[in-house]
Protein backbone atom coordinates (compact mmCIF):
# COMPACT_ATOMS: atom_id res chain seq x y z
CA UNK A 1 0.00 0.00 0.00
CA UNK A 2 1.26 3.47 -0.72
CA UNK A 3 1.71 5.57 2.40
CA UNK A 4 3.50 8.39 3.66
CA UNK A 5 4.40 8.95 7.53
CA UNK A 6 5.34 11.94 8.91
CA UNK A 7 5.93 10.60 12.49
CA UNK A 8 5.89 14.70 14.13
CA UNK A 9 3.16 16.27 14.27
CA UNK A 10 4.48 19.41 15.81
CA UNK A 11 8.46 20.33 15.65
CA UNK A 12 9.32 23.57 17.87
CA UNK A 13 12.66 24.74 17.40
CA UNK A 14 14.61 28.03 18.17
CA UNK A 15 15.69 30.64 15.25
CA UNK A 16 18.90 29.98 14.08
CA UNK A 17 18.58 25.80 15.07
CA UNK A 18 18.75 23.21 12.31
CA UNK A 19 15.42 21.59 11.36
CA UNK A 20 14.57 18.43 10.55
CA UNK A 21 11.39 17.19 8.97
CA UNK A 22 11.04 13.96 9.04
CA UNK A 23 9.03 11.83 5.92
CA UNK A 24 8.90 8.00 5.41
CA UNK A 25 7.20 6.35 2.80
CA UNK A 26 6.24 3.38 1.44
CA UNK A 27 5.85 2.23 -1.67
CA UNK A 28 7.26 -0.54 -4.30
CA UNK A 29 8.05 1.28 -7.38
CA UNK A 30 9.69 4.39 -7.94
CA UNK A 31 8.10 7.15 -6.24
CA UNK A 32 8.28 11.07 -7.10
CA UNK A 33 8.41 12.81 -3.42
CA UNK A 34 7.68 16.64 -2.86
CA UNK A 35 7.46 19.09 0.13
CA UNK A 36 4.23 21.11 0.35
CA UNK A 37 4.04 24.03 2.76
CA UNK A 38 0.99 25.73 4.14
CA UNK A 39 1.61 29.31 5.70
CA UNK A 40 -0.97 31.03 8.02
CA UNK A 41 -3.74 32.00 6.23
CA UNK A 42 -2.67 30.70 2.75
CA UNK A 43 -2.98 28.36 0.50
CA UNK A 44 -0.98 25.12 0.34
CA UNK A 45 1.79 25.07 -2.39
CA UNK A 46 4.86 23.15 -3.68
CA UNK A 47 7.94 23.83 -1.69
CA UNK A 48 10.06 21.73 -3.22
CA UNK A 49 10.29 18.47 -5.51
CA UNK A 50 13.01 15.31 -5.56
CA UNK A 51 13.73 15.62 -9.34
CA UNK A 52 14.50 19.07 -8.58
CA UNK A 53 17.40 18.46 -6.12
CA UNK A 54 17.35 21.99 -5.34
CA UNK A 55 17.22 24.70 -2.34
CA UNK A 56 14.26 26.46 -1.49
CA UNK A 57 14.37 29.24 0.87
CA UNK A 58 17.39 27.25 2.47
CA UNK A 59 15.54 23.92 2.45
CA UNK A 60 17.07 20.75 0.83
CA UNK A 61 15.51 17.14 0.99
CA UNK A 62 17.11 14.13 -0.27
CA UNK A 63 15.24 11.13 -1.34
CA UNK A 64 17.08 7.95 0.29
CA UNK A 65 15.73 4.67 -1.48
CA UNK A 66 17.14 2.53 1.26
CA UNK A 67 15.50 4.40 4.43
CA UNK A 68 12.68 5.06 1.87
CA UNK A 69 12.69 8.17 3.62
CA UNK A 70 12.83 12.15 2.16
CA UNK A 71 13.11 14.22 4.99
CA UNK A 72 13.60 18.01 4.63
CA UNK A 73 16.34 20.05 6.56
CA UNK A 74 17.01 23.58 6.68
CA UNK A 75 20.42 24.32 8.88
CA UNK A 76 19.55 28.18 10.39
CA UNK A 77 15.45 28.08 11.08
CA UNK A 78 14.01 31.45 10.52
CA UNK A 79 11.22 32.74 12.17
CA UNK A 80 9.35 33.01 8.54
CA UNK A 81 9.68 29.32 8.47
CA UNK A 82 6.73 28.75 10.69
CA UNK A 83 4.21 26.69 8.78
CA UNK A 84 2.23 23.33 8.06
CA UNK A 85 4.41 20.86 6.38
CA UNK A 86 3.28 17.67 4.33
CA UNK A 87 5.66 15.36 3.06
CA UNK A 88 3.65 13.94 -0.59
CA UNK A 89 3.96 11.18 -3.12
CA UNK A 90 3.11 10.42 -6.57
CA UNK A 91 3.14 6.76 -7.86
CA UNK A 92 4.58 5.99 -10.97
CA UNK A 93 1.26 5.96 -12.71
CA UNK A 94 1.42 9.15 -13.76
CA UNK A 95 -1.97 10.57 -12.53
CA UNK A 96 -0.65 13.08 -10.56
CA UNK A 97 -2.69 12.16 -7.70
CA UNK A 98 -0.72 12.86 -4.65
CA UNK A 99 -0.63 10.44 -1.35
CA UNK A 100 0.27 13.13 1.58
CA UNK A 101 1.13 12.65 5.05
CA UNK A 102 -0.38 13.89 8.15
CA UNK A 103 1.54 16.89 8.20
CA UNK A 104 4.26 18.68 10.47
CA UNK A 105 3.71 22.13 12.14
CA UNK A 106 6.79 23.90 12.41
CA UNK A 107 7.16 26.37 15.09
CA UNK A 108 10.52 28.75 15.07
CA UNK A 109 10.42 30.77 18.17
CA UNK A 110 12.47 34.27 18.79
CA UNK B 1 -0.89 34.37 -12.99
CA UNK B 2 -4.74 34.18 -11.34
CA UNK B 3 -4.89 31.34 -8.98
CA UNK B 4 -7.49 28.20 -8.22
CA UNK B 5 -10.68 29.93 -7.03
CA UNK B 6 -12.86 27.98 -4.80
CA UNK B 7 -16.05 29.28 -3.48
CA UNK B 8 -17.95 29.22 -0.86
CA UNK B 9 -15.10 29.66 1.46
CA UNK B 10 -17.14 28.47 4.42
CA UNK B 11 -20.14 26.30 4.96
CA UNK B 12 -22.59 25.15 7.77
CA UNK B 13 -25.48 22.76 6.83
CA UNK B 14 -27.03 20.25 9.17
CA UNK B 15 -26.95 16.26 8.61
CA UNK B 16 -28.90 15.05 5.69
CA UNK B 17 -28.97 18.85 4.08
CA UNK B 18 -26.62 18.78 0.37
CA UNK B 19 -24.35 21.05 -0.42
CA UNK B 20 -21.93 22.31 -3.65
CA UNK B 21 -18.74 23.54 -3.97
CA UNK B 22 -17.53 25.52 -7.10
CA UNK B 23 -13.95 25.59 -8.68
CA UNK B 24 -12.32 27.63 -11.28
CA UNK B 25 -8.83 26.09 -12.02
CA UNK B 26 -6.25 28.53 -13.40
CA UNK B 27 -6.68 28.77 -17.15
CA UNK B 28 -4.76 26.23 -19.69
CA UNK B 29 -4.98 23.85 -16.81
CA UNK B 30 -6.25 20.33 -17.93
CA UNK B 31 -5.58 18.68 -15.00
CA UNK B 32 -8.56 19.33 -11.71
CA UNK B 33 -8.39 17.41 -8.37
CA UNK B 34 -10.58 17.50 -5.33
CA UNK B 35 -8.72 16.57 -1.78
CA UNK B 36 -10.69 16.25 1.35
CA UNK B 37 -9.06 17.24 4.23
CA UNK B 38 -10.05 15.99 7.53
CA UNK B 39 -8.89 18.24 10.75
CA UNK B 40 -5.65 16.91 11.89
CA UNK B 41 -5.08 14.92 8.38
CA UNK B 42 -3.67 15.35 4.98
CA UNK B 43 -5.21 16.24 2.11
CA UNK B 44 -6.79 12.76 0.71
CA UNK B 45 -7.76 12.52 -2.87
CA UNK B 46 -11.82 12.41 -3.53
CA UNK B 47 -11.66 12.84 -7.87
CA UNK B 48 -8.66 13.96 -10.52
CA UNK B 49 -10.43 15.07 -13.74
CA UNK B 50 -8.61 15.57 -17.13
CA UNK B 51 -10.23 17.80 -19.13
CA UNK B 52 -13.44 16.67 -18.46
CA UNK B 53 -13.13 12.76 -18.37
CA UNK B 54 -12.38 11.19 -14.78
CA UNK B 55 -9.08 9.79 -14.23
CA UNK B 56 -9.75 8.52 -10.94
CA UNK B 57 -12.51 8.42 -8.78
CA UNK B 58 -11.46 5.33 -6.21
CA UNK B 59 -12.07 7.27 -3.01
CA UNK B 60 -15.08 9.15 -4.13
CA UNK B 61 -18.18 7.61 -1.96
CA UNK B 62 -20.48 8.06 -5.04
CA UNK B 63 -23.81 6.88 -2.66
CA UNK B 64 -22.81 10.59 -1.75
CA UNK B 65 -20.54 12.43 -3.37
CA UNK B 66 -20.77 13.57 -7.38
CA UNK B 67 -18.55 15.34 -9.01
CA UNK B 68 -18.83 17.07 -12.64
CA UNK B 69 -16.18 18.94 -14.52
CA UNK B 70 -18.57 20.53 -17.95
CA UNK B 71 -16.51 21.68 -20.84
CA UNK B 72 -13.34 20.93 -18.95
CA UNK B 73 -13.13 24.45 -17.21
CA UNK B 74 -15.18 24.66 -14.21
CA UNK B 75 -15.89 22.43 -11.88
CA UNK B 76 -18.23 21.41 -8.80
CA UNK B 77 -18.17 18.70 -6.09
CA UNK B 78 -21.65 17.83 -4.16
CA UNK B 79 -22.54 16.14 -1.43
CA UNK B 80 -25.76 14.83 -0.84
CA UNK B 81 -27.09 13.78 1.53
CA UNK B 82 -24.17 15.44 4.03
CA UNK B 83 -22.96 13.34 7.47
CA UNK B 84 -21.50 14.64 10.33
CA UNK B 85 -17.88 12.68 9.12
CA UNK B 86 -18.08 15.48 5.99
CA UNK B 87 -16.82 18.18 7.84
CA UNK B 88 -13.63 18.67 6.74
CA UNK B 89 -11.99 21.27 4.06
CA UNK B 90 -12.95 20.54 0.46
CA UNK B 91 -9.49 21.33 -1.51
CA UNK B 92 -9.39 21.62 -5.26
CA UNK B 93 -6.24 21.94 -7.30
CA UNK B 94 -5.00 22.22 -10.72
CA UNK B 95 -2.03 21.81 -13.10
CA UNK B 96 -1.40 21.90 -16.32
CA UNK B 97 -0.66 18.11 -17.21
CA UNK B 98 -0.21 15.21 -14.57
CA UNK B 99 2.66 15.00 -12.43
CA UNK B 100 3.45 18.70 -12.86
CA UNK B 101 3.09 20.87 -9.95
CA UNK B 102 -0.27 21.02 -8.42
CA UNK B 103 -1.62 24.84 -7.76
CA UNK B 104 -4.38 24.36 -4.57
CA UNK B 105 -7.31 26.96 -4.14
CA UNK B 106 -7.83 27.93 -0.43
CA UNK B 107 -10.24 25.47 0.47
CA UNK B 108 -13.70 25.16 1.42
CA UNK B 109 -14.61 24.63 5.04
CA UNK B 110 -17.52 22.68 5.32
CA UNK B 111 -19.09 22.06 9.12
CA UNK B 112 -22.12 19.40 9.07
CA UNK B 113 -24.04 20.10 12.32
Amino acid sequence: AQRVTQPEKLLSVFKGAPVELKCNYSYSGSPELFWYVQYSRQRLQLLLRHISRESIKGFTADLNKGETSFHLKKPFAQEEDSAMYYCALSGSSNTGKLIFGQGTTLQVKP
Amino acid sequence: EAGVAQSPRYKIIEKRQSVAFWCNPISGHATLYWYQQILGQGPKLLIQFQNNGVVDDSQLPKDRFSAERLKGVDSTLKIQPAKLEDSAVYLCASSPYPVTEAFFGQGTRLTVV
